[in-house]
């Protein structure tokens, strides 16, 4: 199947700071990507749907302005949480359809703990 | 938008009984509905789909069925193993557009006990 890396896999950082998350589509071009939000023992929430060359399309309840989405190739999404705090410590995970309507492919995950 | 229900949230049988999860969702436009098994920690592993066209599919010891009319479909397990102990995510979308994002269930904790 195909292949979606997501990087890093795990980050720790400090209140207040930026972390950019990275998600790659290996052996295919996606023009669209998905990033998800998963708390512990809790469901996939769709945070947004990343455009190739477009805006995010965000969920609602989700700021568009703390969650920076920019998909700047047809290859690559990134999530930038801003200015975070310990509540958006979560699993964040990216995926991408390989062509066609079908089988979403998922990232490794990214394990972000804001302390 | 679209909503997905799913029941039960833990499911505990022995080993080499079978296991039923059940979904419901919303949107009668959905026509894509895949299941996925998560083990701690990693990413979503998809186990089987179905689209609307069909009312059952089958892969070895996994089963779907679709009920188009009543908007709910179920996954089967037979024969489980302690290795199928995860969690178990159903989700729907609609796939006309070139989106088709997909709306996750909450989940069920499955174990099988040896």
């Amino acid at each position: 199947g195909a292949v979606v890396s997501q990087h890093p896999s795990w980050v720790i950082c400090k209140s207040g700071t930026s972390v950019k998350i990275e998600c790659r589509s290996l052996d295919f071009q996606a023009t669209t990507m998905f990033w998800y939000r998963q708390f512990p023992k809790q469901s996939l929430m769709l945070m947004a749907t990343s455009n190739e060359g477009s805006k995010a399309t965000y969920e609602q309840g989700v700021e568009k302005d703390k969650f920076l989405i920019n998909h700047a190739s047809l290859t690559l999404s990134t999530l930038t949480v801003t200015s975070a705090h310990p509540e958006d410590s979560s699993f964040y995970i990216c995926s991408a359809r390989a062509g066609g309507p079908g089988e979403l492919f998922f990232g490794e995950g990214s394990r972000l703990t804001v302390l | 938008g679209e909503n997905v229900e799913q029941h039960p949230s833990t499911l505990s049988v022995q080993e080499g009984d079978s296991a039923v999860i059940k979904c419901t969702y919303s949107d009668s436009a959905s026509n894509y509905f895949p299941w996925y098994k998560q083990e701690l920690g990693k990413r979503p592993q998809l186990i089987i789909d179905i689209r609307s066209n069909v009312g059952e599919k089958k892969d070895q010891r996994i089963a779907v069925t679709l009920n188009k009319t009543a908007k709910h479909f179920s996954l089967h397990i037979t024969e489980t193993q302690p290795e199928d102990s995860a969690v178990y995510f159903c989700a729907a979308s609609f796939t006309g557009t070139s989106y088709g994002k997909l709306t996750f269930g909450q989940g069920t904790i499955l174990t099988v006990h040896p």
